[in-house]
């Protein structure tokens, strides 16, 4: 389906790891490579994970995606505050012809 | 370093037009796609529409066909976003993003600050 679901809120205490996932379907995740957006209070999206597992310069390794048959996760460890933010996966649909937006998780450090 | 500065957002009623622009440095603008994504207020992101490098691939959102036009100026590194007809839930904070396209890949590597537009009577 032409949707990508993620869980609107997810949380963990300082130095955890939390999991965010995303859903979708053959003409989006099973296709074609997913991306993830964090985007800070108040500021633009910013590029955390590119093509399914890549970090772009900058990005900590403590963030890390993967990707199977039509879901998709992000995985950040050793929680930190500054991780604080709305998180969006994304990924180009084929029959929409667009790219697609899940709706966003927001992430609370306990 | 890659900077994207958007303007012309504002208030227009029910009905009107607005033009964004984006003005491009620090990359080689036309080898690469633009796109424009909008966030209504407390809402999630949406794309809106994306350019090719030489401006003859153009697409869009269903929400926006035939309303929205989008452009772009390699000369002056500039991407435009012509909106008319506007309606309420055009409402947001417009972005204008710097793509990485390629086979089954296409992301967006750097954002600019966004331009708010609302739509109001």
């Amino acid at each position: 389906q032409s949707v990508l679901t993620q869980p609107p809120s997810a949380s963990g205490p300082p130095g955890q790891t939390v999991t965010i996932s995303c859903s979708g379907g053959s003409s989006n995740i099973g296709t074609n490579t997913v991306d993830w957006y964090q985007q800070l209070p108040g500021t633009a999206p910013k590029l955390l994970i590119c093509s399914n597992n890549q970090r772009p310069s900058g990005v900590p390794d403590r963030f890390s995606g993967s990707k199977s048959g039509t879901s998709a996760s992000l995985a950040i460890s050793g929680l930190q505050s500054d991780d604080e933010a709305d998180y969006y996966c994304a990924a180009w649909d084929d029959s929409l012809d667009g790219i697609l937006f899940g709706g966003g998780t927001k992430l609370t450090v306990l | 370093e890659v900077q994207l500065v958007e303007s012309g957002g504002g208030l227009v009623q029910p009905g009107g037009s607005l033009r964004l622009s984006c003005s491009a440095s620090g990359f080689t603008f036309s080898s690469f796609w633009m796109s424009w994504v909008r966030q209504a207020p407390g809402k999630g992101l949406e794309w809106v529409a994306s350019i090719d490098q030489h401006g003859s691939h153009k697409k869009f959102v269903d929400s926006v066909k035939g309303r929205f036009t989008i452009s772009r100026d390699n000369t002056k590194n500039s991407l435009s976003l012509d909106m008319n007809s506007l309606r309420a839930e055009d409402t947001a904070i417009y972005y204008c993003a710097k793509n990485i396209q390629g086979g089954y890949i296409f992301y967006f590597d750097h954002w600019g600050q966004g331009t708010l537009v609302t739509v109001s009577s």
